[in-house]
């Protein structure tokens, strides 16, 4: 069955290091995305993906980088943890609804990634 | 800036009882979506309702929506403990046609169902 899987589920850094995580779909899907989520904020948009080579800010970009080399990975990277950067990671894929180019269709989240920086 | 707003934050009902959480949102949107959290999992698609519909219905779910009050509601009918989990509606960054939007999250409803 298709899935999409993020490694690792938890990970505990501390301030001013690089952490990467990572996100493998193999739905074959143009689309993906990280979010993070927040208590009192819900999820935020981080980057997302059209395809390979394309990435994109969103809500929350800064302190963030993602790249897409292949269809099936992107990978979130923290440049230099901050403790304000502690959160839970989601990363999504989805198609367009099918017979139009235009609305996100259906996300496939992935079980989230808990990073916190000490 | 967050796009849709979840109401209430919060709703504990007894086991059989019907549950109605609603989502208000700014901007026009090509689609609306909602989506359901078990605690510590991701989320799973629950049902998309596009802006030319106005209702839609998936087992035990009915979707609404308005486009003129910029209002969507989601009714889960004679729940079960495990419906237990929180409850999120999400839309596209921008409506109109032409582009694949981006969906943007509310802050979700939590849904305690007690048997």
């Amino acid at each position: 069955d298709a899935e999409i899987t993020q490694s690792p589920r938890h990970k505990i850094t501390e301030t001013g290091r690089q952490v990467t995580l990572a996100c493998h779909q193999t739905w074959n899907h143009n689309n993906m995305f990280w979010y993070r989520q927040d208590l009192g904020h819900g999820l935020r948009l981080i980057h997302y993906s059209y395809g390979v080579h394309d990435t994109n800010k969103g809500e929350v970009s800064d302190g963030y980088s993602v790249s897409r080399s292949n269809t099936e990975d992107l990978p979130l990277t923290l440049e230099s943890a901050a403790s304000s950067q502690t959160s839970v990671y989601f990363c999504a894929s989805s198609e367009p609804i099918p017979g139009t180019s235009a609305g996100t269709g259906e996300l496939f989240f992935g079980e989230g990634s808990r990073l916190t920086v000490l | 800036s967050q796009q849709g707003e979840e109401d209430p934050q919060a709703l504990s009902i007894q086991e059989g009882e019907n549950a109605t959480m609603n989502c208000s949102y700014k901007t026009s949107i090509n689609n609306l979506q909602w989506y359901r959290q078990n605690s510590g999992r991701g989320l799973v698609h629950l049902i998309l309702i596009r802006s030319n519909e106005r209702e839609k219905h998936s087992g035990r779910l009915r979707v609404t929506l308005d486009t003129s009050k910029k209002s969507s509601s989601l009714l889960i009918t004679a729940s079960r403990a495990a419906d237990t989990a929180s409850y999120f509606c999400a839309t596209d960054a921008w409506g109109g046609g032409g582009s694949q939007g981006n969906l943007i999250f509310g802050k979700g409803t939590k849904l305690s169902v007690k048997p």
